[in-house]
């Protein structure tokens, strides 16, 4: 079965230094890997995502990640962090459940982030 | 979120009470899904419907009934809620290259 797996529920760090989110994950098939941003009330906003192209996948608000298939792992990075980026953050693997259509998502516990002055 | 509309956005139940939440999309996809929010547990899928008139379980659909009588639009029902049940609930729709689209949410509170 798929799985997801959040490394930290809670992140801190300093304003302009380094973001780096951990996840890894568990799928039998090679997986389509998600990163949503979700800012406090509001629903979830997709930062960037591996479909089998690239590995390194560059999203909005500068932050990438990289598909490592042999330490299955998906970890968001980004390399000067602002205030605006404190949200929760959720990793998700795509599972192929329906025929013919759409993958369903399965969602790590998600990382909050917090950033300081 | 554009396309994807839920209603209400807040709501307290009394135990044993029930409602219904509405999800309404404006992009014709066959897919809808309902997820439910928890601290510490992500998102977790309840249920989800492949088309009009159809519906299926997901992870955790105890408690939960739904109906997709339109194309557009997708019930999330309880019909006697529990605190167990407070929690946000998303609705989503299929976006770009299997991600998904989510709806703002609904923050349900049982007492």
């Amino acid at each position: 079965a798929q799985s997801v797996t959040q490394l930290g529920s809670h992140v801190s760090v300093s304003e302009g230094a380094l973001v780096l989110l951990r996840c890894n994950y568990s799928s039998s098939v090679p997986p389509y890997l998600f990163w949503y941003v979700q800012y406090p009330n509001q629903g979830l906003q997709l930062l960037l995502k591996y479909t089998s192209a690239a590995t390194l996948v560059k999203g909005i608000n500068g932050f990438e990640a990289e598909f490592k298939k042999s330490e299955t792992s998906f970890h968001l990075t980004k390399p000067s962090a602002h205030m605006s980026d404190a949200a929760e953050y959720f990793c998700a693997v795509s599972v192929p459940a329906f025929s013919g259509g759409y993958n369903k998502l399965i969602f790590g516990a998600g990382t909050r982030l917090a950033v300081h002055p | 979120n554009a396309g994807v509309t839920q209603t209400p956005k807040f709501r307290v139940l009394k135990t044993g009470q029930s409602m219904t939440l509405l999800c309404a999309q404006d992009m014709n996809h066959e897919y809808m899904y309902w997820y439910r929010q928890d601290p510490g547990m992500g998102l977790r899928l309840i249920h989800y419907s492949v088309g009009e008139g159809t519906t299926a379980k997901g992870e955790v659909p105890d408690g939960y009934n739904v109906s997709r009588l339109k194309k557009q639009n997708f019930l999330l029902g309880l019909e006697s809620a529990a605190p167990s049940q407070t929690s946000v609930y998303f609705c989503a729709t299929p976006g770009e290259n299997y991600g998904y689209t989510f709806g703002s949410g609904t923050r349900l509170t049982v007492v």
